[in-house]
């Protein structure tokens, strides 16, 4: 079946460090690609999509690249800061699919 | 903004007391979902409507149910909420079925 596995949390960073957080996929079609942020009591933000082979989404500075030979939508940031403490969801769709297959979540926190 | 707006935030219920949450939207889409999410857990998916057509996720428990009465608005009723229903409850929306889903801030359930 379809899954997404996300690296485990919580990670902790300085301000202006450099963020990776992987995210690798199963799917038996052609999925779509996100990343969902969910800040602290809050729902989930939609942050970044990839909907098909090597395209890349970019938003807030964050980025991630759809790699199909590898099943991979790694998230990244050149500098955190104190404001992206939050929890980070990599979530697919499958062509005619409906509902968002979560991963676990990453669980950020980056300090003064 | 247009947004998915979720009412009342915070809701007390207690045991077996019937429980209605709320979710309405400016976005005109045409699919709204109800997900359930445990501490520290990925959002789970209940069930989602395609216009006026529900759709019930096989793992969903017969103690929920949903209406949709128009476009706007959808609901969730918890018949005889149990000490395991308390999470938070997102609702979402898309556009079309496989398109990026659009949350509302939740509604955190406490069952006393």
């Amino acid at each position: 079946g379809d899954s997404v596995t996300q690296m485990e949390g919580p990670v902790t960073l300085s301000e202006e460090a450099f963020l990776t957080i992987n995210c690798t996929y199963t799917a038996t079609g052609y999925p779509s690609l996100f990343w969902y942020v969910q800040y602290p009591g809050e729902g989930l933000q939609l942050l970044l999509k990839a909907t098909k082979a090597d395209d890349k989404g970019s938003n807030k500075g964050f980025e991630a690249t759809y790699r199909k030979e590898t099943t991979s939508f790694h998230l990244e940031k050149g500098s955190v800061q104190v404001s992206d403490s939050a929890v980070y969801f990599c979530a697919l769709i499958v062509n005619s699919g409906y509902a968002l297959n979560f991963g676990k979540g990453t669980s950020l926190l980056v300090t003064p | 903004d247009a947004m998915v707006i979720q009412n009342p935030r915070y809701q007390v219920t207690q045991f077996g007391k019937p429980v209605t949450l709320s979710c309405s939207q400016t976005l005109n889409h045409n699919v709204m979902y109800w997900y359930q999410q445990k501490s520290s857990q990925a959002p789970k998916l209940l069930f989602h409507y395609y216009d006026k057509d529900f759709n019930n996720e096989a793992d969903t428990p017969d103690n929920f149910q949903s209406r949709r009465p128009n476009t706007s608005f959808c609901f969730l009723d918890i018949r005889s909420p149990g000490l395991g229903d308390a999470a938070m409850y997102l609702c979402a929306t898309s556009e079309r079925v496989e398109g990026e889903q659009y949350f509302g801030p939740g509604t955190r359930l406490t069952v006393t």
